[in-house]
């Protein structure tokens, strides 16, 4: 099974900073790797699939990057509503797997 | 624009079963594959399997083998994961969800928290 690692597992950021989250692969996944958003209390949102295309609707500030093991996402200007927690998540594969997540609070 | 819309939370004993819903709209069910992940605080998140209706296929992770079940109901446009001999450590909201062209999860269901405790 391919697993995913996350780093950092948390962060503390202001509005207005810039923010990267980095996921590696534990095997080449190509570029079959999202990142959702996730709120208390609610389903994960997704963000960005295929490595760096973004869903539909999901502001320009967000962007991903990477292929083969390592991967990151950028939020380019934090804004108030993006505190949350951030996973990835590989589908080169089954067992699809996801990683341990990265949360993201208020400095 | 699809809606999955599940069903509500659940307390069952150790070695109980629950069957969870996952009723779909805005699409056609058998036009959909349907995937199944579960979250809990230990765990994180965990992809359980999926079930492709073009060929009725199901694939499970291992670890959920012989426990899990998921099937597709077309004429009420319904998704169910069953899950079999319960223990503590399934307790966990567990989510449906349809893929996108390149396996991305990208419509969610509410989540239905389901507790295993004596």
């Amino acid at each position: 099974d391919i697993q995913m690692t996350q780093s950092p597992s948390s962060l503390s950021a202001s509005v207005g900073d810039r923010v990267t989250i980095t996921c590696r692969a534990s095997q080449s996944i190509s570029r079959y790797l999202s990142w959702y958003q996730q709120k208390p209390g609610k389903a994960p949102k997704l963000l960005v699939f295929a490595a760096s295309s973004l869903h539909t609707a999901v502001p320009s500030r967000f962007s991903g990057s990477g292929a083969g093991t390592d991967f990151t996402l950028t939020i380019s200007s934090l804004q108030p509503e993006d505190f949350a927690t951030y996973f990835c998540q590989q589908s080169y594969i089954t067992p699809y797997s996801f990683g341990q997540g990265t949360k993201v609070d208020i400095k | 624009q699809v809606q999955l819309v599940q069903s509500g939370a659940e307390v069952k004993k150790p070695g109980a079963s629950v069957k969870v819903s996952c009723k779909v709209s805005g699409d056609t069910l058998p036009d959909l594959s349907m995937h199944w992940a579960r979250q809990a605080p230990v765990t994180g998140l965990e992809w359980m399997g999926s079930f492709d209706p073009e060929d009725a296929s199901v694939v499970y992770a291992q670890k959920f083998q012989g426990r899990v079940t998921m099937t597709e109901d077309s004429s009420t446009a319904t998704a169910y994961l069953e899950l079999r001999s319960l223990r503590s450590e399934d307790t966990a909201v567990y989510f449906c969800a349809t893929p996108g062209r390149t396996g991305e999860l990208d419509n969610w269901g509410q989540g239905t928290l389901i507790t295993v405790s004596s």
